[in-house]
C-alpha cells in the first residue's frame, strides 16, 4: 500500500466550473477525512466517513461542495459553480476505527491544490 | 468551540540551536493533542501526540508535554539539523479521533 493517494495534485478551473476531486485511502482505513487548507493557515475540517456513511459535515461546506464514498473505499468531493474563494488546497486523511472506539494514526495525503481563476 | 494558537513564525534558526515551538489550545473537556510536520513537497504526517494531561509524546529527538493547568502544548527539540527544516502544526482532537482542529503552523528554517 502506498499511502493516501489524492488525485488530481493540481487543478486550475475557470470561475463558475465543477471540479471533483478523488482521494483513495489506506485499503484497509474505515474512516476517511477531508480537509481544506488556504495559504497561511492550518488546515480546517470540512467533512467525514465512517466506511460509507457521511456522519459530519462542517459550516465550512456550503451548498456548493458534496462529498461521496459509495463504497466506502474512494471518496469524491466535487465543488459545484466554483468561486474564487474555493482556491485552496484539499487534503484527504484516512484511519482506522478498531474496537472500542480505539482510532489508529491517520494519514494526509498530499493534497489536491485548486486554483480558480 | 475548540481553538488552538501556535507561535507565529518564521523561525530561522542555526543549526544544533534549541528550538521551542508554542502551543495553547482551548477545548471542552480533555483532548487529545498532536504536532504535525510537512516537509517541503510532502503530505502532512504526525510527529507525536500526547492524550492525557502530563503526558509526554516524543519522536525524531522532538519533545512535547500536555500541560493541562497551562492549556498548552509546546514543541521542543534540543539540537536541530537542517532537515528539521518544515511547517509544524499543533492540533487537538476533542474526542479521541481524527476531526481536528489545526494551529495556522510554523516555518522552522534551520541553517548549516
Amino acid at each position: 500500500d502506498t499511502g493516501v493517494s489524492q488525485d488530481p495534485r493540481h487543478k486550475i478551473t475557470k470561475r463558475g466550473q465543477n471540479v471533483t476531486f478523488r482521494c483513495d485511502p489506506i485499503s484497509e482505513h474505515n474512516r476517511l477525512y477531508w480537509y481544506r487548507q488556504t495559504l497561511g493557515q492550518g488546515p480546517e475540517f470540512l467533512t467525514y466517513f465512517q466506511n460509507e456513511a457521511q456522519l459530519e459535515k462542517s459550516r465550512l461546506l456550503s451548498d456548493r461542495f458534496s462529498a461521496e464514498r459509495p463504497k466506502g473505499s474512494f471518496s469524491t468531493l466535487e465543488i459545484q459553480r466554483t468561486e474564487q474563494g474555493d482556491s485552496a488546497m484539499y487534503l484527504c486523511a484516512s484511519s482506522l476505527r478498531g474496537g472500542q472506539g480505539v482510532y489508529t494514526e491517520a494519514f494526509f495525503g498530499q493534497g489536491t491544490r485548486l486554483t480558480v481563476v | 468551540g475548540n481553538s488552538v494558537t501556535q507561535m507565529e513564525g518564521p523561525v530561522t534558526l542555526s543549526e544544533e540551536a534549541f528550538l521551542t515551538i508554542n502551543c495553547t489550545y482551548t477545548a471542552t473537556g480533555y483532548p487529545s493533542l498532536f504536532w504535525y510536520v510537512q516537509y517541503p513537497g510532502e503530505g502532512l504526517q504526525l510527529l507525536l501526540k500526547a492524550t492525557k494531561a502530563d503526558d509526554k509524546g516524543s519522536n525524531k529527538g522532538f519533545e512535547a508535554t500536555y500541560r493541562k493547568e497551562t492549556t498548552s502544548f509546546h514543541l521542543e527539540k534540543g539540537s536541530v539539523q537542517v532537515s528539521d527544516s518544515a511547517v509544524y502544526f499543533c492540533a487537538l482532537s476533542d474526542r479521541g479521533d481524527y476531526k481536528l482542529s489545526f494551529g495556522a503552523g510554523t516555518t522552522v528554517t534551520v541553517r548549516a
